[in-house]
């Protein structure tokens, strides 16, 4: 069983431009969430998607979105980066495999580190 | 708006000793969660609680829900240095499956 993916691993960027990053799904789920940790914080709740779908978002303006795609994989773009973008985004799959009961843990991938100066 | 606090937030405790993470938030919740995060490294799954009551333990890690006083807590016996990292807990506002994060607790196990 594969956990979750998520690529790149670090990124740096400037301000203004945009930025996409991508999340592959534990095998057999088929929800996404995506989470911004800033240093010494919680994760934040950016959105979640299910079978394609924006299934909630959390309080991120518009240039925050995402897509998911028909292999349950997900992609966060960001646009008109700022510097309190800088973070770690954390992907995080979950989902009902086989008869086992759901219970809603969500299984979170390594996180890609964004800097944006 | 569900919202959801941890107490303490910095903890640095001796080995051998036990000590309680809280974990309060503000409305109903249908399931409670607890993380490990080791620095630089990602969320690691430790505990979810389903219903008032609940109790689950795994090593010289227990985690308890009282959904009628809105309050979780992660109780470590013994501690060890490897318990060193942090702590969050996160709740799901009921009907959902967005996780509400707790501020999380910095744990310390001194030798």
């Amino acid at each position: 069983e594969t956990g979750v993916t998520q690529s790149p691993t670090h990124l740096i960027k400037t301000r203004g431009q945009q930025v996409t990053l991508r999340c592959s799904s534990q095998s057999g789920h088929n929800t996404v969430s995506w989470y911004q940790q800033a240093l010494g914080q919680g994760p934040q709740f950016i959105f979640q998607y299910y079978r394609e779908e924006e299934n909630g978002r959390g309080n991120f303006p518009p240039r925050f979105s995402g897509l998911q795609f028909p292999n349950y994989s997900s992609e966060l773009n960001v646009n008109a980066l700022e510097l309190d973008d800088s973070a770690l985004y954390l992907c995080a799959s979950s989902g009902r495999v086989g008869g086992a009961r759901f219970d809603g843990t969500q299984y979170f991938g390594p996180g890609t580190r964004l800097t944006v100066l | 708006e569900l919202k959801v606090e941890q107490n303490p937030l910095f903890l640095s405790m001796q080995e051998g000793k036990n000590y309680t993470i809280y974990c309060n938030y503000s409305t109903t919740s249908d399931r409670l969660y607890w993380y490990r995060q080791d620095p630089g490294k990602s969320l690691e799954s430790l505990f979810v609680l389903l219903s008032n009551g609940a109790v689950k333990q795994e090593g010289r890690l227990m985690a308890s829900l009282d959904t009628k006083a809105r309050l979780s807590t992660l109780h470590i016996t013994a501690a060890v240095h490897d318990l060193s990292a942090t702590y969050f807990c996160a709740a799901t506002t009921s009907g959902t499956y967005k996780y509400i994060f707790g501020t999380g607790t910095r744990l310390k196990v001194l030798a």
